[in-house]
């Protein structure tokens, strides 16, 4: 069983650019999460996919967008980037497309916007 | 807006002590609660998990106590070893939306 995992890493971009992250979900799952985290804070939820569909969302702004694909990986998007998307971002996939089901973390990718 | 707060942004023991780390949670109807461990460079990883209609539940060395009358959530870690040097979160689940987490605790372990 592979876990959840994430590319790239690290990531450097300049404000007003755009910006694709991408996750693999573990073996079996079927719903993607993610997250934003801000240094010395919390994940921050951005949004979930389930089965391709958008499945709830969090206080996001529309440039944050994201795609599921029919193998269950996932993609977030950010368009015209700030300086303060600057973080580190989560993804978790879990099965069923609850809000209650158990998550399980990729490492996540670090975002800098200079 | 709900959030998640924790008591203690540090938590420093001694290797062997038992640790207790503590959460207030802010939404009466979240029934549901999740406390992580975030290593450093590393995702989150799930601890231990309760539900609204327990008070207590137990793991391996770890211990989950839920006071839903003061919207208090703890974690209690048995004879804490220096790989539970982390941050822990909290995370609430309230109805009808995804989980909300707490900013973090760190936990040190002193030898």
């Amino acid at each position: 069983e592979t876990g959840v995992t994430q590319s790239p890493t690290h990531l450097i971009k300049t404000r007003g650019q755009q910006v694709t992250l991408r996750c693999s979900s573990q073996s079996g799952h079927n719903t993607v999460s993610w997250y934003q985290q801000a240094l010395g804070q919390g994940p921050q939820f951005i949004f979930q996919y389930y089965r391709e569909e958008e499945n709830g969302r969090g206080n996001f702004p529309p440039r944050f967008s994201g795609l599921q694909f029919p193998n269950y990986s996932s993609e977030l998007n950010v368009n015209a980037l700030e300086l303060d998307d600057s973080a580190l971002y989560l993804c978790a996939s879990s099965f069923g497309g609850g809000a209650t089901d158990t998550q399980y973390f990729g490492p996540g990718t670090r975002l800098t916007v200079l | 807006g709900e959030s998640v707060g924790l008591h203690l942004p540090t938590l420093s023991v001694q290797e062997g002590d038992n640790s207790i780390i503590n959460c207030a949670y802010s939404n009466s109807a979240s029934d549901y609660f999740i406390w992580y461990k975030q290593e450093s460079g590393k995702g989150p990883q799930f601890i231990i998990d309760i539900r609204s209609n327990m008070d207590k539940r137990q793991g391996q060395r770890v211990t989950v106590l839920l006071n839903k009358t003061v919207k208090h959530l703890s974690l209690q870690i048995a004879a804490t070893q220096p790989g539970d040097s982390a941050v822990y979160f909290c995370a609430e689940n309230p109805p009808w939306q995804n989980f909300v987490f707490g900013p973090g605790t760190r936990l040190s372990v002193l030898p």
